[in-house]
């Protein structure tokens, strides 16, 4: 069955430091991925999204790397600031075409970033 | 824009109760999404809608819980009897066909079943 694992539930690093938070999937051929961000009582927000032909993109302080053949997604938070201290989750939708409107949440990575 | 809009925010009832959650997607977007999060099973996709038909209910739980999109502004999530173990955050999302492949949540509302 598809699975996707955030390898680790929480993860707490010091302010200023690069924080990492891995998506890892099985038995899916994902047409690009997505990490979002949630706050405690509010629903997630988009943060980036990488096609399954890229590599790497890059928003501001933040970096998505996707490797199809590891079936990984690695993001990274540069500088990391409390105001990071967030839930993150990874989405993948399927190649395109029917269902391909749908994303598939992992359970999220907490992160706390200690000032 | 006003964003995804759903209510109540809280709900509190007594095991075998009707709940009625409700969403106000996007102006414009076509794509209306159903999510439930717990901790136990993270953010589980229940349906979504096209052009306010459903396209996908495998999500559904069971026959307790209906999903309706009268119009292109509003939907609803019914369960009925409400059980505690429906008791967790439901989020409505929606997107549009085109653009960027992101989907855009509401609040949530909180369910407590008793």
């Amino acid at each position: 069955s598809q699975k996707i694992e955030q390898n680790s539930e929480a993860l707490n690093i010091q302010e200023g430091k690069t924080a990492t938070l891995t998506c890892n999937y099985t038995n899916y051929s994902p047409a690009y991925l997505q990490w979002y961000r949630q706050d405690p009582g509010r629903g997630p927000v988009f943060l980036l999204l990488i096609r399954e032909n890229e590599k790497e993109k890059r928003k501001e302080r933040l970096k998505v790397t996707f490797d199809t053949t590891l079936k990984q997604s690695l993001f990274h938070i540069t500088a990391s600031q409390p105001a990071d201290s967030a839930t993150y989750l990874c989405a993948l939708s399927p190649t395109l075409g029917a269902g391909s409107y749908q994303l598939t949440f992992g359970k999220g990575t907490k992160l706390s970033v200690i000032p | 824009d006003a964003g995804v809009i759903q209510s109540p925010r809280h709900e509190v009832t007594e095991m075998g109760q009707e709940v009625t959650l409700r969403c106000k997607p996007i102006s414009g977007h076509d794509y209306l999404f159903w999510y439930r999060q717990t901790m136990m099973r993270g953010l589980e996709l229940l349906i979504y809608f096209n052009n306010n038909v459903p396209i996908d209910d495998s999500g559904m739980p069971e026959d307790r819980f209906s999903a309706k999109m009268p119009n292109a502004s509003f939907s609803t999530l019914k369960i009925q009897p409400s059980e505690p173990r429906d008791s967790a955050v439901y989020f409505c999302a929606s997107r549009k066909t085109g653009g960027a492949q992101t989907q855009y949540f509401g609040p949530g509302t909180r369910l407590l079943v008793l």
